[in-house]
């Protein structure tokens, strides 16, 4: 069962396009979501974070849009280069009921931008 | 800065055989995470670890058992691997609750031929 659900599998734009990635999740419970990029070869890392209890957060070219009743959120990447091209992930995580947090990862999208 | 390590880049096995995978954090991180990652499946949760012999099971963790005798290293085994089993496995580490960033390592490409 697939509890985090992302979309498009790739996606392919020009340099300065703003590409957007989209996650919805079933869990209510989820409180803390974050996006994880991963270039070829690396291990994920984290890129952004948000929690439901506000609806955008910014960090530099990179934004997180939340909507916490329809359980979606996404990604934005302003003005976005080639250095951008990588494997991005969203997660969801429940509020820790033990001593870790467990997060549930999308599928993952490739984003290639085109000089 | 922060580092995990993965004892092997890329492996190859046989079918049948014992199969260890180890990883190493600096952090002095309680707890630490075993992975797969599938082309189009993501990452799935294997196995993590909250403290030193401390373990709970993940979202798939059939067929594989795993090991933490000290708090930097935490290990990943496979006792008997499947052509199934052939992934890339990433290892992660991160801070105690409410803290949610977990740091990864490179990742094994694991081929079980």
């Amino acid at each position: 069962q697939q509890q985090v659900k992302q979309s498009p599998q790739s996606l392919i734009v020009q340099k300065g396009g703003i590409p957007i990635i989209n996650c919805a999740y079933e869990n209510t419970a989820f409180d803390y979501f974050p996006w994880y990029q991963q270039f070829p070869g690396k291990g994920p890392a984290l890129l952004i974070a948000i929690r439901p209890d506000v609806s955008e957060k910014k960090e530099g070219r990179f934004t997180i849009s939340f909507n916490k009743s329809a359980k979606q959120f996404s990604l934005h990447i302003m003005d976005s280069q080639p250095g951008d091209s990588a494997t991005y992930f969203c997660a969801a995580s429940p509020f820790p009921s033990g001593s870790a947090r467990q997060l549930t990862f999308g599928s993952g999208t490739q984003l290639t931008v085109l000089p | 800065d922060v580092k995990v390590t993965q004892s092997s880049r890329y492996l190859v096995k046989r079918t049948g055989e014992k199969v260890f995978l180890e990883c190493v954090q600096d952090m002095d991180h309680e707890n630490m995470f075993w992975y797969r990652q599938d082309p189009g499946l993501g990452l799935r949760l294997i196995y993590f670890s909250y403290d030193v012999k401390m373990k709970e099971k993940g979202d798939i963790p059939e067929g594989y058992s795993v090991s933490r005798e000290k708090k930097e290293r935490f290990s990943l085994i496979l006792e008997s691997a499947s052509t199934n089993q052939t992934s890339m496995y990433l290892c992660a580490s991160s801070l105690p609750p409410p803290q949610g960033e977990q740091y990864f390592g490179p990742g094994t490409r694991l081929t079980v031929t």
